[in-house]
């Protein structure tokens, strides 16, 4: 069965630190990956995806993710951290048909100042 | 584009009491919409799958009974909530996918409806 890991639940960092939010999974076939942010009591926005081709994929908000096959990781970096950027990070797998998309338990990201 | 409207975004009501929740996909069609429920610093759980013109896919666990959910049109999906308990409380999410996308299908997420029940 499908899932993904996020390990950290919370994290700190300073504004203008980089960032790197984890993110396995567990997939038989080839993974859709997804990277959502959510702010309080908001839905889901779409960061970024893969499907196929580069690993490294830029997103939206300055984001970016590197799909590693061999590690089963779909890291999310940032260069830069703003403080508009604390909200919850939730990775998701899927199928190609994306019936089954599961979620991981998502990480809160606390900006300081 | 590919905008999903929730209403309401936020209902309180008794207990024993339905509550309906609309979701719409408003500049695309969708013929599959999805049901989420995600708990306080909880991750989403997927209820049900919501297909246009045919019966949803509940998953396990999730009572077909107390959860209707109706997919009337390509841009239309209602989840109702019967018979309301506290316990249902909680925020409900759709998403929808667009009908016209092939392959590594994407899901566009509503802002969500918070339920509370007294």
């Amino acid at each position: 069965a499908q899932s993904v890991t996020q390990p950290d639940i919370h994290i700190t960092v300073s504004e203008g630190a980089s960032l790197e939010l984890r993110c396995n999974y567990s997939y038989g076939a080839t993974p859709y990956l997804f990277w959502y942010v959510q702010s309080p009591g908001q839905g889901l926005q779409l960061l970024l995806k893969y499907f196929s081709g580069d690993t490294l994929v830029q997103g939206i908000k300055g984001f970016e993710a590197e799909f590693k096959r061999s590690q089963s990781s779909f890291n999310l970096r940032k260069p830069s951290v703003h403080w508009s950027d604390a909200a919850e990070y939730f990775c998701a797998v899927g199928s190609y048909n994306n019936n089954d998309m599961r979620f991981g338990a998502g990480t809160r990201l606390t900006v300081k100042p | 584009g590919a905008v999903v409207s929730q209403h309401p975004s936020r209902v309180i009501c008794k207990s024993g009491t339905s509550v309906k929740i609309e979701c719409r996909s408003l500049d695309f069609q969708a013929t599959t919409m999805f049901w989420y429920r995600q708990f306080p610093k909880k991750s989403l759980m997927l209820m049900a799958t919501s297909n246009e013109g045919s019966k949803a896919t509940y998953e396990q666990g999730v009572e077909k009974d107390k959860f209707l959910i109706n997919h009337a049109s390509l841009t239309l999906s209602t989840l109702t909530v019967t018979s309301a308990h506290p316990e249902d409380s909680s925020f409900y999410i759709c998403s929808a996918r667009p009908q016209d996308r092939v392959g590594g299908n994407e899901q566009f997420f509503g802002p969500g409806t918070r339920l509370t029940v007294l």
